[in-house]
């Protein structure tokens, strides 16, 4: 089984810093995947960035990033120089290699303030 | 090319009542699977579809029922609706990668509250 660990339930930050979102897992499948949706107020899921459990670096995606140390479990996002439209919900999630389905953390929600 | 739908958007049900989600996807995904989302709660699965005429429990499938006659549909039914599925249901879409990168690809969801 698998699970995910997003330790917090709020954060706030101000435009154009930097922000970090955690995100800890638990699993005993040797290849896995890790993913970040983001849920804004309009309630759909936008998929925001993928890595792999064997991917040597880190993956980027625009002012998006991964974090990932393996060792530590962690695969915490980073968003660069923020934007009032990041202020959402986001969510980690994971899914063992050649399955069709995801586990998903309770969620962080960002507030970005001008 | 729609993505992945979901009928309807909105939906009240008195407690007993029995009703159909409907999810459909145009992109001959082979994998298909019916969230719900709680407060607090993140997403959950409840059942999920690998092919037609193959389904699965998920986490939290009780008062949940799937079947997957082809594979642009997979609609779930709440055989008995209770206040405790009160609830927004996302019905996701993926295509079988042979890989750890299954990006799900997610409808826009159904509101639904239980009286």
């Amino acid at each position: 089984a698998q699970k995910i660990t997003q330790t917090q339930p709020g954060m706030f930050v101000q435009e154009k810093e930097a922000v970090t979102l955690d995100c800890t897992y638990d699993t005993s499948d040797p290849s896995y995947g890790l993913f970040w949706y983001k849920q804004p107020s309009s309630g759909e899921m936008i998929f925001l960035i993928y890595q792999g459990s064997y991917d040597q670096q880190n993956a980027t995606e625009g002012r998006y990033s991964l974090n990932f140390q393996k060792a530590r479990k962690s695969a915490n996002l980073v968003i660069s120089a923020s934007q009032l439209g990041d202020s959402a919900m986001y969510f980690c999630a994971m899914s063992p290699s050649g399955y069709s389905t995801l586990t998903f953390g309770k969620g962080t929600m960002l507030l970005v303030s001008p | 090319n729609a993505g992945v739908t979901q009928t309807p958007k909105f939906q009240v049900l008195k407690t007993g009542q029995s009703m159909t989600l409907q999810c459909a996807q145009d992109m001959n995904h082979e994998y298909m699977s019916w969230y719900r989302q709680d407060p607090g709660m993140g997403l959950r699965l409840i059942h999920y579809s690998v092919g037609a005429g193959i389904t699965d429990q998920g986490e939290v499938p009780n008062g949940y029922n799937v079947s997957r006659s082809t594979t642009e549909d997979f609609p779930l039914r709440l055989l008995s609706a209770a206040p405790s599925q009160t609830s927004v249901y996302f019905c996701a879409s993926s295509t079988n990668s042979g890989s750890s990168y299954n990006e799900q690809f997610f409808g826009p969801g159904t509101r639904l509250t239980v009286l």
